[in-house]
């Protein structure tokens, strides 16, 4: 089974609306780290929001918020008054496991383009 | 400013080539990974090290090489034995390797092998 699941492979948003972008993910471990990366057409992986899995608040980060539900095993992305500059590849990761290393797992990304 | 920062952004490489992508940081991470990623896919792990002098396989570490001699640097050698080298390669690290460390990533390399 994917630990990861992204099924939006394009997203389109009109500007200054907000658009939710959805990621389940799968694991048996109690402990567990989600996150959301923007890449946009220069390649770079920008590093956008955090949630853990002890964490009760939903995650948010300026324009970004992650609305985490942990019974539907769930971690969507919302972005509020979108831009023309968040026209790019997002992508949902997880890191699973209590300590030591562990390994990151990525979805396969949704692409969003606004629109003027 | 800290940060990640790869060399060179673009590399061409002939066939029966090795080519050496730099990676270095200088945000004092312990942990530090290199991705693969082809077009239209996410990202997998080549290799990762969470020490100085210690590095592990992931994924897809045939026909590449690393070391890590410095806290700052992961080199990566795509070998000629890697078949299919073409990809954009991106480097991260991480304060540790637990679940609630997050990775940075630096800007990538996007090697073509002619």
């Amino acid at each position: 089974a994917q630990k990861i699941t992204q099924t939006q492979p394009g997203m389109f948003v009109q500007e200054k609306e907000a658009v939710t972008l959805d990621c389940t993910y799968d694991t048996s471990d109690q402990s567990y780290g989600l996150f959301w990366y923007k890449q946009p057409s220069s390649g770079e992986m920008i590093f956008l929001i955090y949630q853990g899995s002890y964490d009760e608040q939903n995650a948010t980060e300026g324009r970004y918020s992650l609305n985490f539900q942990k019974a539907r095993k769930s971690a969507n992305l919302v972005i509020s008054a979108s831009q023309l500059g968040d026209s790019a590849m997002y992508f949902c990761a997880m890191r699973e496991g209590p300590g030591g290393y562990q390994k990151v797992t990525f979805g396969i990304g949704t692409k969003l383009q606004v629109i003027p | 400013d800290g940060g990640i920062t790869q060399s060179p952004k673009y590399l061409f490489r002939k066939e029966g080539q090795n080519v050496t992508l730099s990676c270095e940081q200088n945000l004092n991470h312990d942990a530090m990974y290199w991705y693969r990623q082809d077009p239209g896919q996410g990202l997998r792990l080549i290799y990762y090290s969470q020490i100085v002098n210690d590095f592990q396989k992931g994924d897809i570490a045939e026909g590449y090489s690393v070391s890590r001699e410095k806290k700052e640097s992961f080199p990566l050698t795509v070998t000629s034995a890697q078949k299919n080298p073409t990809a954009f390669y991106l480097c991260a690290s991480s304060k540790r390797g637990g679940s609630t460390d997050t990775q940075y990533f630096g800007p990538g390399t996007r090697l073509t092998v002619l």
